[in-house]
């Protein structure tokens, strides 16, 4: 079953411009994550941020988490057209426990 | 490290027929997981070990699915006989636990299996 759901599925966007993709989760967590998928490709990881964590940044990345409203986003700055890629969140519900994927927010970014 | 190596990268093969998929973690990893990816499932976990041993196989779709780690640098995933809705990306991913129990996950290129 699908713990995080993403949002929006699909996004368009101008080189330059900000990007943000939020994910919802149902039940507690230890930990979320975020990755990037280019097609074709396997997942490559971004950033992980725990449940006691807030924000977190990586560069252009910067990740927001309120577990008081289940809720993360992940926010790309000054957006390239090498963003361009699918974005997935996934939750580890404890420590050592695997991860669930949601469903991805493909990103498309124009020159 | 070369990253996590899966082969083959592409398989066609008929209904019936047995697909091994094979992969190789990066060293000092101490888990695997082999996942299956579909345009309507999404990300599915099938299994996963922890030093060698599987731990939690309940994603396995159903009894033509076995995999195996006989060792910390090689595991395997067969399926026997091999249908159509089989048709996927298989991808292979390894880590290793922190000391809080979170750890993140390297992927593999992935396998696409086109069942006929």
């Amino acid at each position: 079953s699908q713990q995080g759901e993403e949002d929006p599925q699909a996004l368009s966007i101008q080189e330059g411009e900000n990007a943000t993709m939020n994910c919802s989760y149902k039940t507690s967590i230890n930990n979320l994550q975020w990755y990037r998928q280019n097609s074709g490709r396997g997942l490559v990881h971004l950033i992980l941020i725990r449940s006691n964590e807030r924000e977190k940044h990586s560069g252009r990345l910067r990740v927001t988490l309120d577990t008081s409203k289940k809720s993360s986003s992940l926010l790309i700055t000054a957006s390239r057209a090498a963003d361009t890629a699918s974005y997935f969140c996934a939750t580890a519900n404890s420590g050592y426990s695997t991860l669930t994927f949601g469903k991805g927010t493909m990103l498309l970014v124009s020159p | 490290d070369a990253g996590v190596i899966q082969s083959p990268r592409h398989e066609v093969t008929e209904m019936g027929q047995e697909v091994t998929l094979r992969c190789k973690p990066i060293s000092g990893h101490d888990y695997l997981f082999w996942y299956r990816q579909t345009m309507m499932r999404g990300l599915e976990l099938l299994i996963y070990f922890n030093n060698n041993v599987p731990i939690d196989d309940s994603g396995m779709p159903e009894d033509r699915f076995s995999a195996k780690m006989p060792n910390a640098s090689f595991s395997t995933l067969k399926i026997q006989p091999s249908e159509p809705r089989d048709s996927a990306v298989y991808f292979c991913a390894s880590g290793i636990a922190g000391t809080s129990g979170d750890y993140e996950q390297y992927f593999g290129p992935g396998t696409r299996l086109t069942v006929t």
